[in-house]
């Protein structure tokens, strides 16, 4: 069965320390990997994808993604954070042979930068 | 483009009650689906269509109903209100089964 895992419920950084969002999965096949963001009373906004390709995606705002084969990780980042970034975060997984399209999000992990 | 469009953003139903949670894009997608959110449990997918006359259940269907008469429309039905169905509904759809894109939400509270 596909799952996504992200461990923390809250990751804390200060303003322009990088910071680091982790995600797990398992899924059948290649995945398809993606974060979303959503900040509050707001719908997801999509971030960036990995589909195949360089393991090291880049995607909005400055932040980036490395897919990790061996290790399972979809861990997302940033160099420096900005207090704007404080928002909560879904890592979600898609079997690359699924026709639907259907994603598996994990539980979301609340990002709080501060200055 | 407006996106993915959801009416209304916030609703109080009592119990035994019905609505409908409309969801519309202007994007020309094929994909739409119909997801839950409750606190720390992320996202459920509900229901989703790979296009017009094709529906199919999700994780937690139970409760509610679709139907997909056009490309640009997806409403989602409620039947018999809940409070277990208290929850911030997100309609999304895709061109392909690829990125999908999200509406604002529908907050639903039941009592």
């Amino acid at each position: 069965a596909q799952s996504v895992a992200q461990p923390e419920d809250q990751v804390n950084v200060a303003e322009g320390n990088p910071l680091t969002v982790k995600c797990t999965y398992s899924v059948s096949g290649n995945p398809y990997l993606f974060w979303y963001v959503q900040y509050p009373n707001r719908g997801l906004q999509f971030l960036l994808k990995y589909i195949t390709g360089d393991n090291l995606v880049k995607g909005s705002y400055g932040f980036e993604a490395e897919f990790n084969k061996s290790q399972t990780s979809f861990h997302l980042k940033k160099p420096s954070a900005l207090v704007s970034d404080s928002a909560l975060y879904f890592c979600a997984v898609r079997g690359g042979s699924s026709n639907t399209g259907k994603l598996i999000f994990g539980q979301g992990t609340t990002l709080q930068v501060k200055p | 483009n407006a996106g993915v469009t959801q009416t209304p953003k916030f609703r109080i139903l009592k119990i035994g009650q019905s609505m409908t949670l409309q969801c519309t894009q202007d994007m020309n997608h094929n994909y739409m689906y119909w997801y839950r959110q409750d606190p720390g449990m992320g996202l459920k997918l509900i229901y989703y269509s790979v296009g017009a006359g094709i529906t199919d259940k999700g994780e937690v269907p139970n409760g509610y109903n679709v139907s997909r008469s056009t490309t640009e429309d997806f409403p989602l039905r409620l039947e018999l209100a809940a409070p277990s169905q208290t929850s911030v509904y997100f309609c999304a759809s895709s061109y392909s089964g690829d990125t999908q894109y999200f509406g604002p939400g529908t907050r639903l509270t039941v009592l």
